[in-house]
């Protein structure tokens, strides 16, 4: 399994921009999670899916932010407008309840707005 | 909601000595407790984890013990090597919905 997917790797945006990234998640699972880390906050869950339905969305910051999961193989984050505060690496991991909710991370998209 | 705390926020060992990661939880329906090693540019990995039923669990250099009643759980490494050098995080779940909260992470350097 080649594991979590995202991409860009790295994005580079002019604020007003609108950034979208994308996750592919481990293929059978059933959870995924979006989460957003900055040396200030930490490592913060943003929203998370359960069979494509999202459960919790507490953690997304404003209306800038949307997510969605339009299948069990993709999903996006998508930030409109941005702004230079929202400069961060975004993670996306899954999960399974049948292997006990161990959560498996992707490599993050490093955000840059300028 | 749940919320986790961990200590220390910085943690400087010699290589070959012990590290202690603590870390306290406010929500006693919690019931997972993963750590999670993040070294740099990279992204966090599972490293052992731990479920309410058991008190302690050991893999090979690493160890993490859970207490219930008091809510709290700690991770231990043995032997440092460089190599253990990363941000080390602590997360509580209830289990049942695979959501988990963070603590706000450890950086070990372990110096040669």
């Amino acid at each position: 399994d080649a594991g979590v997917i995202q991409s860009p790797r790295h994005e580079v945006t002019e604020m007003g921009q609108e950034v979208t990234l994308r996750c592919k998640p481990i293929s059978g699972h059933d959870y995924l999670f979006w989460y957003r880390q900055t040396m200030m906050r930490g490592l913060e869950l943003l929203i998370y899916f359960n069979n494509n339905v999202p459960i919790d969305d507490s953690g997304m910051p404003e209306d800038r932010f949307s997510a969605k999961m339009p299948n069990a193989s993709f999903s996006t984050l998508k930030i409109q407008p941005s702004e230079p505060r929202d400069s961060a690496v975004y993670f996306c991991a899954s999960a399974s309840q049948g292997g006990s909710y161990e959560q498996y991370f992707g490599p993050g998209t490093r955000l840059t707005v300028t | 909601g749940e919320n986790v705390e961990q200590h220390p926020s910085t943690l400087s060992v010699q290589e070959g000595d012990s590290a202690v990661i603590k870390c306290t939880y406010s929500d006693s329906a919690s019931n997972y407790f993963p750590w999670y090693k993040q070294e740099l540019g990279k992204r966090p990995q599972l490293i052992i984890d731990i479920r309410s039923n058991v008190g302690e669990k050991k893999d090979q250099r690493i160890a993490v013990t859970l207490n219930k009643t008091a809510k709290h759980f700690s991770l231990h490494i043995t032997e440092t090597q460089p190599e253990d050098s990363a941000v080390y995080f602590c997360a509580a779940s209830t289990g049942n919905t695979g959501k988990l909260i963070f603590g706000q992470g450890t950086t070990l350097q372990v110096k040669p």
